[in-house]
């Protein structure tokens, strides 16, 4: 079966701009959580949806958002870029929420802020 | 407060030799523990789990762990490295009771050939 698919997988974006990322999940998974991952701080939880609910927020600034659709598929934004929010962005997807049952991973987002 | 640590940074093993990577996590009850692995510009892929039961959890890549209890300990081992086994690998614990994973800081595997 498909795995989780992330889109784009590249991004260059100017300070002050917005993205939009994109992330479908495994056919039957109902949970996504996304991860921002560093080589200073490691990874980092933004937040988990489970059932078009967000379950779990990590401590990001409020420009960090997302939503769930019905079909489970997700976004995530971020407004007002910073240099600082450079990163490869990671999405997770399990059958039981918060990756309790292991999470599968995409292939991540590299978000480049200029 | 959950916790993993990883103490070791980066470990260099030459092709054919063991590996143990080692996983220290602190949370009260029974974890849910989990070893990843990420190879460059990929996301994480799981390796193998412990959820209760055997304390010695089979993974898929040849891969071992076993949960220590009395140490707080799950480290992951493999008895014969492979190049390909070139990555960082990441432990990685689940609180039941908050609903939350916490990811250690990784360790990065070189393979000497």
């Amino acid at each position: 079966k498909a795995g989780v698919t992330q889109t784009p997988r590249y991004l260059i974006k100017t300070r002050g701009q917005q993205v939009t990322l994109s992330c479908s999940p495994i056919s039957g998974h109902r949970s996504v959580s996304w991860y921002q991952q560093t080589p200073g701080q490691g990874l980092q939880f933004l937040f988990e949806y489970f059932s078009e609910t967000q379950r779990n927020k990590g401590n990001f600034p409020g420009r960090f958002s997302g939503r769930q659709f019905s079909n489970s598929r997700s976004e995530m934004n971020v407004s007002t870029l910073e240099l600082g929010d450079s990163a490869l962005y990671l999405c997770a997807s399990s059958q039981t929420p918060t990756g309790g049952s292991g999470y599968t991973f995409g292939s991540g987002t590299r978000l480049t802020v200029v | 407060a959950q916790s993993v640590t990883q103490p070791d940074i980066h470990i260099t093993v030459s092709e054919g030799a063991s590996l143990e990577l080692r996983c220290n996590y602190s949370y009260g009850a029974t974890p849910y523990l989990f070893w990843y692995v990420q190879s460059p510009g990929q996301g994480l892929q799981l390796l193998l789990k412990y959820f209760s039961g055997d304390t010695l959890v089979q993974g898929i890549k040849g891969f071992e762990a076993e949960f220590k209890r009395s140490q707080s300990s799950f480290n992951l081992r493999k008895p014969s490295v492979h190049w390909s086994d070139a990555a960082e690998y990441f432990c990685a614990v689940f609180n039941t009771n908050a609903g939350k994973s916490t990811f250690g800081d990784g360790t990065t595997l070189t393979v000497k050939p």
